[in-house]
Protein backbone atom coordinates (compact mmCIF):
# COMPACT_ATOMS: atom_id res chain seq x y z
CA UNK A 1 0.00 0.00 0.00
CA UNK A 2 1.27 3.43 -0.89
CA UNK A 3 1.92 5.47 1.73
CA UNK A 4 2.73 9.32 2.33
CA UNK A 5 3.64 9.76 6.20
CA UNK A 6 4.12 13.23 8.15
CA UNK A 7 4.29 14.31 11.49
CA UNK A 8 1.04 15.71 12.75
CA UNK A 9 2.70 18.55 14.68
CA UNK A 10 1.40 20.72 15.77
CA UNK A 11 4.46 22.33 14.92
CA UNK A 12 5.62 25.75 16.83
CA UNK A 13 7.98 27.90 15.09
CA UNK A 14 8.81 31.81 16.42
CA UNK A 15 8.13 34.52 13.69
CA UNK A 16 11.16 35.38 11.31
CA UNK A 17 12.73 31.86 11.69
CA UNK A 18 12.78 28.75 9.77
CA UNK A 19 9.72 25.95 9.74
CA UNK A 20 10.96 22.68 8.43
CA UNK A 21 8.57 20.44 7.55
CA UNK A 22 9.42 16.91 6.38
CA UNK A 23 7.35 13.75 4.75
CA UNK A 24 8.70 10.21 3.99
CA UNK A 25 7.00 7.98 1.57
CA UNK A 26 6.87 4.65 0.74
CA UNK A 27 6.69 3.82 -3.06
CA UNK A 28 10.74 3.90 -4.26
CA UNK A 29 9.18 4.38 -7.89
CA UNK A 30 7.04 7.99 -6.97
CA UNK A 31 8.15 10.51 -9.41
CA UNK A 32 5.94 13.53 -8.78
CA UNK A 33 5.88 15.14 -5.00
CA UNK A 34 4.00 18.17 -4.32
CA UNK A 35 3.44 20.77 -1.06
CA UNK A 36 -0.06 22.37 -0.88
CA UNK A 37 -1.19 24.34 2.22
CA UNK A 38 -4.62 24.31 3.74
CA UNK A 39 -6.01 26.95 6.31
CA UNK A 40 -8.51 26.10 8.57
CA UNK A 41 -11.79 24.86 6.61
CA UNK A 42 -10.27 26.34 3.23
CA UNK A 43 -9.29 24.03 0.28
CA UNK A 44 -5.52 22.89 -0.48
CA UNK A 45 -3.44 25.45 -2.25
CA UNK A 46 -0.52 24.14 -4.00
CA UNK A 47 2.69 26.14 -3.19
CA UNK A 48 5.56 23.80 -4.82
CA UNK A 49 6.51 21.61 -7.06
CA UNK A 50 9.25 18.87 -7.24
CA UNK A 51 10.75 16.54 -10.07
CA UNK A 52 14.19 15.94 -9.32
CA UNK A 53 16.80 15.13 -6.74
CA UNK A 54 18.02 18.52 -4.34
CA UNK A 55 16.97 21.56 -3.84
CA UNK A 56 13.59 23.73 -5.71
CA UNK A 57 13.68 27.33 -4.30
CA UNK A 58 10.24 29.68 -4.86
CA UNK A 59 10.60 33.16 -2.86
CA UNK A 60 10.47 32.19 1.01
CA UNK A 61 9.91 28.45 0.45
CA UNK A 62 12.46 25.81 -0.68
CA UNK A 63 12.04 21.89 -1.20
CA UNK A 64 13.87 19.28 -1.20
CA UNK A 65 14.07 16.04 -2.50
CA UNK A 66 16.10 12.98 -1.45
CA UNK A 67 14.89 9.99 -3.61
CA UNK A 68 17.68 7.33 -2.42
CA UNK A 69 15.84 8.13 1.28
CA UNK A 70 12.65 8.63 -0.04
CA UNK A 71 11.76 12.39 1.58
CA UNK A 72 10.82 15.41 0.64
CA UNK A 73 10.77 18.38 2.70
CA UNK A 74 9.55 22.05 2.77
CA UNK A 75 11.81 24.77 4.39
CA UNK A 76 9.90 28.36 4.99
CA UNK A 77 12.31 31.40 5.41
CA UNK A 78 11.15 34.42 7.67
CA UNK A 79 8.29 32.89 8.75
CA UNK A 80 5.39 34.88 9.13
CA UNK A 81 1.79 34.29 11.39
CA UNK A 82 -0.14 34.12 8.08
CA UNK A 83 2.12 31.04 7.35
CA UNK A 84 0.02 29.19 10.27
CA UNK A 85 -1.81 26.46 8.13
CA UNK A 86 -2.01 23.04 7.48
CA UNK A 87 0.86 21.88 5.50
CA UNK A 88 -0.16 18.96 3.28
CA UNK A 89 2.64 16.52 1.13
CA UNK A 90 1.47 14.55 -1.72
CA UNK A 91 3.02 12.05 -3.83
CA UNK A 92 2.47 10.76 -7.34
CA UNK A 93 3.40 6.91 -6.85
CA UNK A 94 4.31 4.80 -9.72
CA UNK A 95 1.53 3.97 -12.26
CA UNK A 96 -0.89 6.26 -10.55
CA UNK A 97 -3.11 9.18 -12.04
CA UNK A 98 -4.42 10.94 -8.73
CA UNK A 99 -1.96 11.98 -5.81
CA UNK A 100 -1.99 10.28 -2.54
CA UNK A 101 -1.53 12.50 -0.10
CA UNK A 102 -0.21 12.47 3.88
CA UNK A 103 -2.62 13.82 6.78
CA UNK A 104 -0.88 16.97 6.76
CA UNK A 105 1.62 19.05 9.61
CA UNK A 106 -0.06 21.80 11.37
CA UNK A 107 2.09 24.65 11.32
CA UNK A 108 1.94 27.53 13.94
CA UNK A 109 4.20 30.25 13.48
CA UNK A 110 4.05 32.37 16.95
CA UNK A 111 4.16 36.39 16.74
CA UNK B 1 -9.78 33.94 -7.01
CA UNK B 2 -9.70 30.04 -8.27
CA UNK B 3 -9.89 28.48 -11.64
CA UNK B 4 -12.20 25.68 -10.44
CA UNK B 5 -15.78 26.35 -8.67
CA UNK B 6 -17.97 24.17 -6.68
CA UNK B 7 -21.39 24.35 -5.86
CA UNK B 8 -23.17 23.85 -3.45
CA UNK B 9 -20.74 24.97 -0.86
CA UNK B 10 -22.60 23.21 1.71
CA UNK B 11 -25.21 20.78 1.58
CA UNK B 12 -27.13 18.65 4.59
CA UNK B 13 -28.81 15.25 3.35
CA UNK B 14 -30.50 12.55 4.71
CA UNK B 15 -29.85 9.03 4.15
CA UNK B 16 -32.74 8.76 1.88
CA UNK B 17 -31.89 11.81 -0.27
CA UNK B 18 -30.27 12.13 -3.77
CA UNK B 19 -28.19 15.07 -4.71
CA UNK B 20 -25.39 16.50 -7.03
CA UNK B 21 -22.15 18.31 -6.21
CA UNK B 22 -21.28 20.20 -9.11
CA UNK B 23 -17.40 21.44 -10.45
CA UNK B 24 -16.65 22.86 -13.07
CA UNK B 25 -12.53 24.34 -14.32
CA UNK B 26 -12.10 27.39 -16.22
CA UNK B 27 -8.20 26.79 -16.57
CA UNK B 28 -8.50 24.66 -19.96
CA UNK B 29 -7.46 21.69 -18.01
CA UNK B 30 -8.33 17.97 -19.55
CA UNK B 31 -8.31 16.04 -16.44
CA UNK B 32 -10.36 16.60 -13.03
CA UNK B 33 -10.35 14.79 -10.01
CA UNK B 34 -12.80 13.89 -6.48
CA UNK B 35 -11.40 13.63 -3.87
CA UNK B 36 -12.95 13.17 -0.04
CA UNK B 37 -11.42 14.75 3.16
CA UNK B 38 -12.73 13.09 6.65
CA UNK B 39 -11.56 14.53 9.83
CA UNK B 40 -8.17 12.80 11.00
CA UNK B 41 -7.89 10.88 7.46
CA UNK B 42 -5.44 12.17 4.56
CA UNK B 43 -7.51 13.70 1.24
CA UNK B 44 -8.53 10.65 -0.64
CA UNK B 45 -8.55 10.15 -4.18
CA UNK B 46 -11.90 8.61 -5.39
CA UNK B 47 -12.19 9.69 -9.21
CA UNK B 48 -10.09 10.53 -12.00
CA UNK B 49 -11.23 11.62 -15.50
CA UNK B 50 -9.11 12.65 -18.51
CA UNK B 51 -10.81 13.77 -21.89
CA UNK B 52 -14.08 13.11 -20.37
CA UNK B 53 -13.10 9.14 -19.83
CA UNK B 54 -13.16 7.63 -16.02
CA UNK B 55 -9.45 6.37 -16.19
CA UNK B 56 -9.52 5.34 -12.00
CA UNK B 57 -12.24 4.66 -9.27
CA UNK B 58 -10.71 4.42 -6.33
CA UNK B 59 -13.04 1.13 -5.10
CA UNK B 60 -15.84 3.85 -4.37
CA UNK B 61 -18.77 2.48 -2.84
CA UNK B 62 -21.61 2.85 -5.65
CA UNK B 63 -23.56 5.50 -3.85
CA UNK B 64 -21.53 7.10 -5.05
CA UNK B 65 -22.09 8.44 -9.24
CA UNK B 66 -19.33 10.39 -11.02
CA UNK B 67 -20.26 12.11 -14.50
CA UNK B 68 -17.93 14.30 -16.55
CA UNK B 69 -19.94 15.71 -19.57
CA UNK B 70 -17.33 17.12 -20.94
CA UNK B 71 -13.77 18.47 -19.75
CA UNK B 72 -14.29 21.70 -17.54
CA UNK B 73 -17.77 20.06 -15.78
CA UNK B 74 -17.68 17.23 -13.45
CA UNK B 75 -20.77 16.01 -11.41
CA UNK B 76 -20.99 13.50 -8.00
CA UNK B 77 -24.26 12.10 -7.72
CA UNK B 78 -25.29 10.80 -4.24
CA UNK B 79 -27.76 8.49 -3.59
CA UNK B 80 -28.70 6.10 -0.02
CA UNK B 81 -25.82 7.47 1.56
CA UNK B 82 -24.51 6.94 5.15
CA UNK B 83 -23.78 8.90 8.33
CA UNK B 84 -19.76 8.13 7.52
CA UNK B 85 -19.92 9.88 4.34
CA UNK B 86 -19.69 13.47 5.75
CA UNK B 87 -16.88 15.10 4.81
CA UNK B 88 -15.81 17.69 2.71
CA UNK B 89 -15.57 16.98 -1.08
CA UNK B 90 -13.11 18.52 -3.19
CA UNK B 91 -12.64 18.73 -6.76
CA UNK B 92 -9.86 19.10 -8.70
CA UNK B 93 -8.45 19.95 -12.34
CA UNK B 94 -4.76 19.13 -13.92
CA UNK B 95 -3.04 19.70 -17.41
CA UNK B 96 -3.19 16.31 -17.87
CA UNK B 97 -3.96 13.15 -16.00
CA UNK B 98 -0.32 11.91 -15.55
CA UNK B 99 0.51 12.44 -11.69
CA UNK B 100 3.37 14.45 -12.61
CA UNK B 101 0.82 17.90 -13.71
CA UNK B 102 0.09 19.90 -10.70
CA UNK B 103 -3.53 19.52 -9.50
CA UNK B 104 -5.27 22.86 -8.37
CA UNK B 105 -8.41 22.55 -5.85
CA UNK B 106 -11.77 24.00 -5.52
CA UNK B 107 -13.27 25.27 -2.38
CA UNK B 108 -15.13 22.14 -1.69
CA UNK B 109 -18.35 21.12 -0.67
CA UNK B 110 -19.00 20.28 2.84
CA UNK B 111 -21.54 17.43 3.01
CA UNK B 112 -23.51 16.25 6.13
CA UNK B 113 -25.29 13.40 5.77
CA UNK B 114 -28.24 13.09 8.58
Amino acid sequence: QKEVEQNSGPLSVPEGAIASLNCTYSDRGSQSFFWYRQYSGKSPELIMSIYSNGDKEDGRFTAQLNKASQYVSLLIRDSQPSDSATYLCAVNARGADGLTFGKGTHLIIQP
Amino acid sequence: ETGVTQTPRHLVMGMTNKKSLKCEQHLGHNAMYWYKQSAKKPLELMFVYSLEERVENNSVPSRFSPECPNSSHLFLHLHTLQPEDSALYLCASSQGASGSYEQYFGPGTRLTVT
